[in-house]
């Protein structure tokens, strides 16, 4: 099975920060690259798909790239809102689709 | 707008069972293959179970393999969860979520989620 590791784990950082998530693949996945957003007590909600395709409705200060085994999320100007855990998941051939242990985001 | 609500989930004891269900509104349920995720409390998401879009082929999680079986009714717009031989390490929020692609021919992702039932396996 694929196993797929974000860095860092968790991130303090200030509303206007620019910000770098990681996910790395244990092999190649091509683009098959998904990330989400989770708040506490809430469902996981689809930011990027597709490494660098923005999901409908999803702020354009959210953007992906990567592809292969390396892949980053980036938020260019952080909101009150964006504080929130993130979810890296590959979705390349057939399930098992793994997600990444998360990198929780807090308010510096 | 697209609904999924999960239902069915509770307190059992180890080594009992339970079935979760998700009710599907405000799409063509009948086109959409289904997943399940779950989330055991304070850790990170895993993604338990596939099913195609006629439950003509599922996959699971090797922790679950054997134990969870995943169909669905498309008539009733419905998605299933059939969980035997409950162990403490199932305690979780387990959630339903579309998947939008075709799996290992193009991107797939999860693009609308329920809101989640809480399963707790305790003595």
């Amino acid at each position: 099975d694929i196993q797929m590791t974000q860095s860092p784990s968790s991130l303090s950082a200030s509303v206007g920060d620019r910000v770098t998530i990681t996910c790395r693949a244990s092999q190649s996945i091509s683009r098959y690259l998904n990330w989400y957003q989770q708040k506490p007590g809430k469902a996981p909600k689809l930011l990027i798909y597709a490494a660098s395709s923005l999901q409908s409705g999803v702020p354009s200060r959210f953007s992906g790239s990567g592809s292969g085994t390396d892949f980053t999320l980036t938020i260019s100007s952080l909101q009150p809102e964006d504080f929130a855990t993130y979810y890296c998941q590959h979705s390349y051939s057939t399930p098992p689709y793994t997600f990444g242990q998360g990198t929780k985001l807090e308010i510096k | 707008e697209v609904q999924l609500v999960e239902s069915g989930g509770g307190l059992v004891q180890p080594g009992g069972s339970l079935r979760l269900s998700c009710a599907a509104s405000e799409f063509t349920f009948r086109s959409y293959s289904m997943n399940w995720v779950r989330q055991a409390p304070g850790k990170g998401l895993e993604w338990v179970s596939y099913i195609t879009t006629t439950g003509s082929s599922t996959y699971y999680a090797d922790s679950v393999k054997g134990r969870f079986t995943v169909s669905r009714d498309n008539a009733k717009n419905s998605l299933y969860l059939q969980m035997n031989s409950l162990r403490a390490e199932d305690t979780a929020v387990y959630y339903c979520a579309r998947g939008t692609g075709v799996v290992a021919a193009s991107p797939y992702y999860f693009d609308y989620w329920g809101q989640g039932t809480l399963v707790t396996v305790s003595s």
